[in-house]
């Protein structure tokens, strides 16, 4: 069974639109982390956020937010007013520390495309 | 500050040679992380490295090994490459990343490693 699930592949909006990333995760832990990790086109991960399984505040940071909610197991990821150098692929990721130590399970990605 | 360092960055190799590729950790990190990240696919997790002792596994082939050495540079050695081996590999490192009781310590990636398999 897939544990994090990205169900949108492709996302293409336009510049200056809000974009929600979606991704559910599952586990049976009740310790565990939650990521988003950006890869551009030059193919590097770049880490975006950590959250853990006892945190459920929602975070902001510039146009990023993130909605975590442990009643619907989702953690999804929302760009405000996004830019052309948003363009990446956008990866979920797990890491269920009480059953798989610190490894990390990513989701399929989305591929999102802003275009100016 | 110092960043994960991988070597080669590229390489291509025929089917049935094998390769090597190389990962530094961060200064004073202690446990290494593979993972290959095939042609639009998410990366997946192979193996780890805690303390010059494998720490985890995943699903890793058995043609591949790894280690880790003494100053914790890690290796991960491929042999009998086939084309399904062309992938990004990234190696990650952390401080301490094996205990859940002690809280997650962050894994810092390295820029990959391109294999082409030819």
């Amino acid at each position: 069974a897939q544990k994090v699930t990205q169900a949108q592949t492709e996302i293409s909006v336009v510049e200056k639109e809000d974009v929600t990333l979606d991704c559910v995760y599952e586990t049976r832990d009740t310790t565990y982390y939650l990521f988003w990790y950006k890869q551009p086109p030059s193919g590097e991960l770049v880490f975006l956020i950590r959250r853990n399984s006892f945190d459920e505040q929602n975070e902001i940071s510039g146009r990023y937010s993130w909605n975590f909610q442990k009643s619907t197991s989702s953690f999804n990821f929302t760009i405000t007013a996004s830019q052309v150098v948003d363009s990446a692929v956008y990866f979920c990721a797990l890491s269920e520390i009480e059953t798989s130590g610190s490894r990390l399970t990513f989701g399929e990605g989305t591929q999102l495309t802003v275009n100016p | 500050a110092a960043g994960v360092i991988q070597s080669p960055r590229h390489l291509i190799k025929e089917k049935r040679e094998t390769a090597t590729l190389k990962c530094y950790p961060i200064p004073r990190h202690d446990t290494v992380y593979w993972y290959q990240q095939g042609p639009g696919q998410d990366p997946q997790f192979l193996i780890s490295f805690y303390e010059k002792m494998q720490s985890d596994k995943g699903s890793i082939p058995d043609r591949f090994s790894a280690q880790q050495f003494s100053d914790y540079h890690s290796e991960l050695n491929m042999s009998s490459l086939e084309l399904g081996d062309s992938a990004l590999y990234f190696c990650a490192s952390s401080l301490d990343g094996t205990s859940g009781s002690r809280g997650y310590n962050e894994q810092f990636f390295g820029p990959g490693t391109r294999l082409t398999v030819l």
